[in-house]
């Protein structure tokens, strides 16, 4: 079975600083998905960043980006300029290839911004 | 946009009563989800389905049942409510056909039993 690891939970970054939040997983697949989801503070979880295992070309979307070690199994999530909007719990999760994967997510690590 | 609803954002009910979770989304998605969140646990998975009358097991489905008799719709049932299901209920949705696997998810239900 899969797993996600997160063994952080807790995080504290200073505003316009940059911080990355680490995330592990174990697989015996070779093809698969892994993904960075956002809460905020009492609102709905949202997509942050999405990388396929086959790309070794790192994900990025706009002031995030992630470090992917396939090798490794490392999918790190760097968040740069940090803004106080980035206050949230995130989330590192991992799907499979197959049609009808599910997901699977790390507990989850907390993410404070100091202004 | 995606929309995803959930019928209560908070919840209070009593142990052994049934309790009917109720999640709609409007995207026509084939696949939906019901998880738990808990503090230091992350999202574990209850059910899923991916189309209608279709229902799998996720992770932890004890205490739980679903339904899903229209595309759009997904149900969590608690048959009789108990303290240890105290928690954070989130749905979400996706795409089969595009390959994206992004799950849209609900704002929570937060259900107390007392």
């Amino acid at each position: 079975a899969q797993t996600v690891t997160q063994s952080q939970p807790e995080m504290s970054v200073q505003e316009a600083e940059t911080v990355t939040l680490s995330c592990t997983y174990d697989t015996s697949e070779s093809d698969y998905y892994l993904f960075w989801y956002k809460q905020p503070p009492s609102r709905q979880m949202i997509l942050v960043i999405r990388q396929e295992a086959y790309k070794q070309q790192n994900a990025t979307e706009n002031r995030f980006s992630v470090n992917f070690q396939k090798a490794a199994k490392s999918f790190s999530l760097k968040i740069s300029d940090s803004q106080l909007g980035d206050a949230a719990m995130y989330f590192c999760a991992y799907r499979g290839s197959g049609a009808n994967s599910k997901l699977t997510f790390g507990k989850g690590i907390t993410l404070s911004v100091r202004p | 946009d995606v929309k995803v609803t959930q019928s209560s954002r908070y919840l209070v009910k009593r142990t052994g009563e049934k309790v009917f979770l109720e999640c709609v989304q409007d995207m026509d998605h084939e696949n939906m989800f019901w998880y738990r969140q808990d503090p230091g646990l992350g999202l574990r998975l209850i059910y899923f389905s991916y189309d209608v009358k279709m229902k799998e097991k996720g992770d932890i489905p004890e205490g739980y049942s679903v339904s899903r008799e229209k595309k759009e719709r997904f149900s969590l049932i608690l048959e009789s409510a108990s303290t240890n299901q105290t928690s954070m209920y989130l749905c979400a949705s996706s795409d089969s056909g595009t390959g994206d696997y992004e799950q849209y998810f609900g704002p929570g239900t937060r259900l107390t039993v007392t």
